[in-house]
Order: structure tokens, then sequence, then C-alpha cells
């Protein structure tokens, strides 16, 4: 059974490092094609990709985030970090993290987190 | 970024109705488009992927269509349990994009 879950700080004040961690289980970041990636959703609005780590290191972002968002993998190896620097109250938003079973695959996304709430908030 | 366009905004059915949202890409997405329904606190969940591929699990009554830049997600007959608001995204390009979401409501 795959989950995901994601954690971290529940108020960042404008200008920080907003940083999330996604701990999983039930799969391998070594096998093939997996992928871990990251959406957010702002209160009452639509979701918006961010952008997507694969097992192989190879990254894609949103064009307009790409100078201010990293996806890597975690110290543990269950886990995938989102970094966003410079926060902006705009940043307010539930964050999910899902899994790809591989890319190029015939889904888009194969899990999703329960995601997490981060305010950014002086 | 490909712009992804969905009508209408709000929608308002009764059960028993038959449902029609629609999704318009700024480009040709071939058949890389998915459906997902969405709750109140919960996190999406997919309802149909390639365009017209239903998911595992998923009634149904639920339906898509479309390639290119037009698609279509059909709920046949409305239940209950259908009102949410629901999302269509690309992933043909390697930046994947959501459209604007469709609140079906009583």
């Amino acid at each position: 059974q795959i989950t995901l879950k994601e954690s971290g700080p529940t108020l960042v004040r404008p200008t920080q490092t907003l940083t999330l961690t996604c701990t999983f289980s039930g799969f391998s970041l070594k096998s093939d094609g997996v992928g871990v990636g990251w959406i957010r959703q702002p209160p009452g609005k639509a979701l918006d990709w961010l952008g997507i780590l694969y097992w192989d290191d190879s990254q894609y972002y949103r064009p307009s985030l790409k100078t201010r968002l990293t996806v890597s993998w975690g110290p543990a190896e269950n886990q995938s970090i989102l970094t966003l620097t410079n926060a902006d109250p705009v940043d307010t938003a539930t964050y999910f993290c899902v899994y790809r079973r591989a890319f190029g695959a015939d889904r888009p996304v194969d899990s999703w987190g329960p995601g997490t709430v981060v305010t950014v908030s002086a | 970024d490909i712009q992804m366009t969905q009508s209408p905004s709000t929608l308002s059915a009764s059960v028993g109705d038959r449902v029609t949202i629609t999704c318009r890409a700024s480009q040709n997405l071939n058949s890389w488009l998915a459906w997902y329904q969405q709750k109140p606190g919960k996190a999406p969940k997919m309802l149909i992927y390639k365009a017209s591929t239903l998911e595992s699990g998923v009634p149904s009554r639920f339906s898509g269509s479309g390639s290119g830049t037009d698609f279509t997600l059909t709920i046949s007959t409305l239940q209950p349990d259908d009102f949410a608001t629901y999302y269509c995204q690309q992933y043909y390009s390697s930046s994947w994009t959501f459209g604007q979401g469709t609140k079906v409501e009583i």
C-alpha cells in the first residue's frame, strides 16, 4: 500500500524559506520511473502544480516559480523535500505531495498525500 | 505554460440530471488529460485519465471524451455524492497545469 504524508511548519514569515517534507512508504525512489511531485491549493482556489522529481534526478517545475522552487530527495530514503524561497502571502495554501509510478505513464498521479496547510504571514 | 479553460465555473443541477463539463487547452494535448473530483478538505480523487480511461473503482456514470484541445467530462445520472468541484489537468507538457475548476452544486 502506498502512503504519503506532508509535514512542516504551519506558519512562515514573508521572505523566509518554506520547507516541507513528504514522507512516503510502499515504493522506492530507486525504482525506474518513479516520481514524487508537489501540488498546492490556495484557500478557495484551484489546484496549482508546482513541480516533480523523478528517480533519475530529472526535475520539472512550474516556469513562473522555477527561480524560487526546488524539489529534492530528503536525508532519508523515503523522503522528498520542497523548498520555496522568499515566501510571500500568495504562497499561503494547502500543499500536497503526490506519487507517480512512472515517467510517461498513462496516469499522471497514482497517489496523493492528505495535504498540509501553510500560512505565510507576518 | 499550457492554459486550461474549464466551463462552466459553477453548475447548478439536481439528482438524476445529466451533467457535462468542458475543458479547452491552449494547445494540442493529444489525449494527455485527466479529470479529478475534489470535496472540501480532501485531496483530489482521479476519475479519468488519458482523456477517456475510467480509473479503477470509479462509477461508470462518469465518462470522459475528447482529444487535441477539447475535452468533456460527463456524469450520466447525477448522484448526491457527486456534488463537488471538478478539475481537468493536462500532462502533455513537462509542466503540468490544471483548469480553474467547476463546482457542481444543488
